[in-house]
């Protein structure tokens, strides 16, 4: 079956602007993950959705960062006035559940460049 | 908090050697989940291998094995009989027991195979 998706797969924006990057996770998995890998580092956590509720927003860095996951399939991450410190790689995952032992499939992220 | 400290940047073998990387991790929990991810260069992160910290038997999947040391809190990954596939990033990763759900990772190690 199909994997989870992300587009964008690259962004290019201007310093200020906002930007909308979108995660299709795996059909039936309820639990989705958001990770930002900079360059040369680790993912780092940013949000985890059980279904449609945010179970975990202890990752997000600021107010101009927030994320849904409205019908609890699809979400979007969305960041406000962009800074040139927001360019990363922005990975999404999901597993089948967010309890338990339940292997994350990560998508192939979108490369957010803000100049 | 937990972290993840991968000491090796960089890391090469000559195609069919034998490799291994390290992986520190700090945690006050006993029961928790280690995984080591393979991130190529299309991104999408990839599971090699996991390890449950109350098994004390080292995962084995085919060419891939583990060193679990849970006193040390050290956890290497083995790759025997390198392939010029297994070339990538790899990445350590932590996961709490129960609760929250996000990974924890590494720095990452660049794998290089030299044919």
């Amino acid at each position: 079956g199909a994997g989870v998706s992300q587009t964008p797969s690259n962004k290019v924006t201007e310093k200020g602007k906002y930007v909308e990057l979108r995660c299709d996770p795996i059909s039936g998995h309820t639990a989705l993950y958001w990770y930002r890998q900079s360059l040369g580092q680790g993912p780092e956590f940013l949000i985890y959705f059980q279904g449609t509720g945010a179970a975990d927003d202890s990752g997000l860095p600021n107010d101009r960062f927030f994320a849904v996951r409205p019908e609890g399939s699809v979400s979007t991450l969305k960041i406000q006035r962009t800074e040139r410190g927001d360019s990363a790689v922005y990975l999404c995952a999901s597993s089948l559940t967010g309890t338990g032992f339940n292997e994350q499939y990560f998508g192939p992220g979108t490369r957010l460049t803000v100049t | 908090a937990q972290t993840v400290t991968q000491s090796q940047p960089e890391m090469s073998v000559q195609e069919a050697e034998t490799v291994t990387l390290s992986c520190t991790y700090d945690t006050s929990e006993s029961d928790y989940y280690l995984f080591w991810y393979k991130q190529p260069p299309s991104r999408q992160m990839i599971l090699v291998i996991r390890q449950e910290a109350y098994k004390q038997q080292n995962a084995t999947e085919n060419r891939f094995s583990v060193n679990f040391q849970k006193a040390a809190k050290s956890f290497s990954l083995k790759i025997s009989d390198s392939q010029l596939g297994d070339a990538a990033m790899y990445f350590c990763a932590y996961r709490t027991f129960q609760g929250a759900q996000k990974l924890v990772f590494g720095q990452g190690t660049r794998l290089t195979i030299n044919p």
